[in-house]
């Protein structure tokens, strides 16, 4: 079964840096494009960007570049989101997809002094 | 910036059809767009029902149709079920250096 298994929800302060995660399992996490998607409270889906386990070729969103960090390791089946420098503009929710079929359950990213 | 309009909300009956549109800013939807459907209920994450225009995952229920429909992505629901109550994105891929995907805003579709 294909299994797309996100980390926890965080709690952070402007300024602080954080490092978000996605998990996959049942099939092969090298070969299938990993994409992240952001959710904004009572607002629609934004695609950020996207990353190829397999060689760690990563694109992103004009409206994202600069401002995450997309990155994976093979190793471990494991995609990760990344921000050095949170902002209460990024308090969001967070998804991780396989192109484009299988989603991850969401990371709340909750940004408040 | 490249914009992707769905219509904000609609309204069906139960029993009923309602085709949900797609449209891009840059011109008319094509297939080389690869258009996708997602539903998403409250709380819940999106679940994949369409992609590249037409075709169905292994979950999708069959009333589910996708197709382009006058220069646009369609996504068709045909004999409406109150359960088909939620959020629908569609998702245009539109290439170039950093392989770039836009969703749409986003069709409320309420069963009434």
């Amino acid at each position: 079964e294909v299994q797309l298994v996100q980390s926890g929800a965080e709690v952070k302060k402007p300024g602080e840096s954080l490092k978000i995660s996605c998990k996959g399992s049942g099939y092969s996490f090298t070969s299938y494009w990993i994409g992240w998607v952001r959710q904004m409270p009572g607002k629609g889906l934004e695609w950020m960007g996207i990353i190829y386990p397999g060689d760690s070729d990563t694109r992103y969103s004009p409206s994202f570049q600069g401002q995450v960090t997309i990155s994976a390791d093979k190793s471990i089946s494991t995609a990760y989101l990344q921000w050095s420098s949170l902002k209460a503009s990024d308090t969001a929710m967070y998804y991780c997809v396989r192109l484009f079929d299988y989603w991850g359950q969401g990371t709340l990213v909750t940004v408040s002094s | 910036q490249t914009v992707v309009t769905q219509e904000p909300s609609l309204t069906v009956s139960p029993g009923g059809t309602v085709t949900l549109t797609c449209a891009s800013s840059t011109g008319a939807v094509t297939s080389g767009y690869y258009p996708n459907w997602f539903q998403q209920k409250p709380g819940q994450a999106p679940r994949a029902l369409i992609y590249s225009t037409s075709n169905k995952h292994s979950w999708t229920p069959a009333r589910f149709s996708g197709s382009l429909l006058g220069g646009k992505a369609a996504l068709t629901l045909s004999g409406v079920q109150p359960e088909d109550e939620a959020e629908y994105y569609c998702l245009l891929y539109y290439g170039g250096a950093q392989l770039n995907w836009v969703f749409g805003g986003g069709t409320k579709l309420t069963v009434l």
